[in-house]
């Protein structure tokens, strides 16, 4: 099982470009995150997707939006980059939205928009 | 709403020596705690869970107990290693309500470790 993986690894972006970060699992969860890392903040949710169809805001998601193409696949979408969003992000997935289970990272994506 | 606090850092130690990262949470309700461990370039890794209190989480030489009278999960380890040296997140999950299985973690710790 390669887990989660998520493309690409890293990019660069100009202000107001658009890119979609991919990401798949092949776990057979039901529910997907994204996150975003940046310093001194740990991780911050920026969409969830409790289970296959149904989408949900996190803490910080102004200036994304997300797709939940199938059960193992979870974009997100950056529609005009602004400097802001210069960030690792990750991707994460775990059976249900129960607690006691464990959710699992893929590597990141690392942006830097200019 | 829920808040993971982790110790100020970053932590230098020499080989061998002892480990705490302390973290200290704010939830209602019944979470479970996590420390997920972060190497350089690379992605979390669960490190050890504890699901309801007195829970003890342990991995590789790592432990921790779930202590709701103190709202704490500190991390310990008795004998680091160089090979440890890596970024820890103490982060919990609060399945309840509408946060449907986010995790809410703490800032983050860096740990380095000398021969």
């Amino acid at each position: 099982n390669a887990g989660v993986t998520q493309t690409p690894k890293f990019q660069v972006l100009k202000t107001g470009q658009s890119m979609t970060l991919q990401c798949a699992q092949d776990m057979n969860h039901n529910s997907m995150y994204w996150y975003r890392q940046d310093p001194g903040m740990g991780l911050r949710l920026i969409y969830y997707s409790a289970s296959e169809g149904t989408t949900d805001k996190g803490e910080v998601p102004n200036g994304y939006n997300v797709s939940r193409l199938n059960k193992r696949e979870f974009s997100l979408r950056l529609e005009s980059a602004a400097p802001s969003q210069t960030s690792v992000y990750f991707c994460a997935s775990k059976t249900s939205g129960g607690a006691r289970e464990t959710q699992y990272f893929g590597p990141g994506t690392r942006l830097l928009v200019l | 709403g829920d808040s993971v606090t982790q110790m100020e850092g970053p932590v230098t130690l020499s080989e061998e020596a002892f480990l705490t990262i302390n973290c200290t949470y704010t939830a209602t309700g019944y979470p479970s705690l996590f420390w997920y461990v972060q190497y350089p370039g690379e992605g979390l890794q669960l490190l050890l869970k504890a699901t309801k209190a007195d829970d003890k989480g342990s991995n590789k030489g790592f432990e921790a107990t779930y202590r709701k009278e103190t709202t704490s999960f500190h991390l310990e380890k008795g004998s680091v290693q160089v090979s440890d040296s890596a970024v820890y997140f103490c982060a919990l999950d609060n399945a309840g309500g509408t946060s449907y299985g986010k995790l809410t973690f703490g800032q983050g710790t860096i740990l380095t470790v000398h021969p």
